[in-house]
This record gives C-alpha cells, sequence and structure tokens, in this order.
C-alpha cells in the first residue's frame, strides 16, 4: 500500500533562507510523485510533478525536487525564501497502474520569518 | 480561463440537514474527486468518478453522496448520516490519458454545523 509522510507540520525559515521540506513515500511500483502549496481558505495548486523522466523537477515560483529512488523521497527545495512563500504544502504519491489513487501527505505549514 | 468553481465558499448545516456543494468545471476533464480537509489530517478521498454516470467511493463515503450526470459536473450531498460534517471540502479534476498529470482544484467549500 502506498503512504507519504512528512517530516516536521511546522517548519519556519528567515527570508532569503534555503526552504527544505521533506517528504518520504512508500509504494510497491514505480511512483508518480507531486508537491501541492494551498494557501489559507483556498485550494491546492500543483508545484510540481515527477513522472519518471528526469529526476530533478523544476516547478513553479522557484521550487524544485529531486526523486531518490534509493531512499524513497522527493524532499521540496527553494534557494531564498520569499514571505509569499508562507503556506501550507503537501506531498502526493500515486501509483503509474492505479493514478486516480492518488495519496496525500499530513501537509507541513511553513512560515517565513522577516 | 478555465477551471473549477465550488460553491458555496461557506455553508452552515443544521443538524439534521442534508445539503449539496457544487462543484463544476470548464476543463473538458474527465475525473473529478471529492476530498475532505481537517486540520492536521490532510486530505481523504470522499468519492471519485471517471466517466459520466458512474463513480466509485473513496476512504470516507459513509455520510456522503454524489451524482455525475453531466461531465462538467459533480455535487456531493451530506447526508444526516454524516455525524462529523464540520470540514474543508475540495472538489479536484484531472485529465484522464494513462499518465497522472495532477489534479486541478476548486477553491473549497467550508461547511460547519451549527
Amino acid at each position: 500500500a502506498q503512504s507519504v509522510t512528512q517530516l516536521g507540520s511546522h517548519v519556519s525559515v528567515s527570508e532569503g533562507a534555503l526552504v527544505l521540506l521533506r517528504c518520504n513515500y512508500s509504494s510497491s511500483v514505480p511512483p508518480y510523485l507531486f508537491w501541492y502549496v494551498q494557501y489559507p481558505n483556498q485550494g491546492l495548486q500543483l508545484l510540481l510533478k515527477y513522472t519518471s523522466a528526469a529526476t530533478l523537477v523544476k516547478g513553479i515560483n522557484g521550487f524544485e525536487a529531486e526523486f531518490k529512488k534509493s531512499e524513497t523521497s522527493f524532499h521540496l527545495t527553494k534557494p531564498s525564501a520569499h514571505m509569499s512563500d508562507a503556506a501550507e504544502y503537501f506531498c502526493a504519491v500515486s501509483e503509474k497502474t492505479s493514478y486516480d489513487k492518488v495519496i496525500f501527505g499530513p501537509g507541513t505549514s511553513l512560515s517565513v520569518i522577516p | 480561463d478555465g477551471g473549477i468553481t465550488q460553491s458555496p465558499k461557506y455553508l452552515f448545516r443544521k443538524e439534521g440537514q442534508n445539503v449539496t456543494l457544487s462543484c463544476e468545471q470548464n476543463l473538458n476533464h474527465d475525473a473529478m474527486y471529492w476530498y475532505r480537509q481537517d486540520p492536521g489530517q490532510g486530505l481523504r478521498l470522499i468519492y471519485y468518478s471517471q466517466i459520466v454516470n458512474d463513480f466509485q467511493k473513496g476512504d470516507i463515503a459513509e455520510g456522503y453522496s454524489v451524482s455525475r450526470e453531466k461531465k462538467e459536473s459533480f455535487p456531493l450531498t451530506v447526508t444526516s448520516a454524516q455525524k462529523n460534517p464540520t470540514a474543508f471540502y475540495l472538489c479536484a479534476s484531472s485529465i484522464r490519458t494513462g499518465q497522472n498529470y495532477g489534479y486541478t482544484f476548486g477553491s473549497g467549500t467550508r461547511l460547519t454545523v451549527v
């Protein structure tokens, strides 16, 4: 069965500092992997996705993530945090054989300190 | 612009009432989904539909019902059998082409029992 864990329910960084949000997954078959962002009282917006092409995936707003099969990880990074990055971030996984079944992680709330 | 429209944005339900949440998309997506979001629990799948006139239960379908009479519309009814309906409800849609390109989400409906 698939599952997603996100280490750290809350992460705080200073403006201009590196953002690192961790995501580990379990899947018995090659997965699709996603990062979504959610601003307060809004829906989720797709940041980036891994679909078995390049292992380093670039997304919107300067974010990127690297798929590491050996570590079953898909951590999200951004070199320099902006105040506008403060939001909830969700990692998600689906199996290529069952792409309707997307499993979301519990989310990480990112705070950016001026 | 194409997208998903959820209405209303806020909804109040009295004990014993059924309420219906609207979800409309103009993206020509085949698949549609309903998720429930509670603080600290991520997103949980209620129902999903891959084609018109067909839908499947998700992980927490009890107390909910759906219909898919048109490709564009996937309304969710929260029945009186749902004992704890207060939550943020998100509708999503996706293309079905053999690869998971990710979901497009609506802006959500916040349901409160009064």
